[in-house]
């Protein structure tokens, strides 16, 4: 699996945009970018997933650019509830006996009041 | 949905001691993982099953630890002895198919 690269810690003002980046100039043509996230004393939670186009849900948005090697996770207004560790991470979209999803350290972001 | 339940949620014990921790995923979901957090190592895969048939265990510490999946509907961790430096939170997850992850709460294990 491609490494991903992600700043350790970020903060932003409760209501506004989250911009959480992440590198991954090593993925290959069928890796997709996974986001989870780990609010503090939870297991973590799956967010968002994407190939090469833009891709939306309920949660969140991600932004991969156009050479794959780096995306961006949107969480249009954060609230305090979104203060967590925020994981990327890059896997070839479907099982085989030698994938495993692996964690790294992620950022953590603080949502300011 | 009831969602992934592991029990017990906190457990306490001894150095030596035989610890079981269980986990029942969400109905339908083909796929279970094992995963340990702590501080220093943070979160690290130890063992994930595909239809109940163990696929990978290259992340279990040691023989101390082994992993069973009876049935689709129950799994089980177990350390035998246990050590002080197997505390830490075991988190069990199911998927279906893709790794689109639902984790439970975490077995908080701390032992003396």
């Amino acid at each position: 699996d491609a490494k991903t690269t992600q700043p350790p810690s970020m903060d932003c003002a409760e209501g506004r945009a989250a911009n959480l980046p992440c590198n991954h100039s090593t993925i290959s043509g069928n890796e997709y970018v996974y986001w989870y996230r780990q609010i503090h004393s939870q297991g973590p939670q799956y967010i968002i997933h994407g190939l090469k186009n833009n891709e939306t849900n309920e949660m969140a948005s991600l932004i991969i650019t156009e050479d794959r090697k780096s995306s961006t996770l949107i969480l249009p207004h954060a609230t305090l509830r979104d203060t967590a560790v925020y994981y990327c991470i890059v896997m070839v979209g479907k099982k085989s006996s030698g994938d495993k999803l692996t964690f790294g350290t992620g950022t953590r972001l603080a949502v300011r009041p | 949905d009831a969602g992934v339940i592991q029990s017990p949620r906190h457990e306490v014990t001894e150095m030596g001691q035989e610890v079981t921790l269980r986990c029942k995923p969400i109905s339908g979901h083909n796929s279970l993982f094992w995963y340990r957090q702590t501080m220093m190592r943070g979160l690290e895969l130890l063992i994930y099953f595909n239809n109940n048939v163990p696929i990978d265990d290259s992340g279990m510490p040691e023989d101390r630890f082994s992993a069973k999946m009876p049935n689709a509907s129950f799994s089980t961790l177990k350390i035998q002895p246990s050590e002080p430096r197997d505390s830490a939170v075991y988190f069990c997850a199911s998927s279906l198919g893709v790794w689109e992850l639902f984790f439970g709460e975490g077995s908080r294990l701390t032992v003396l």
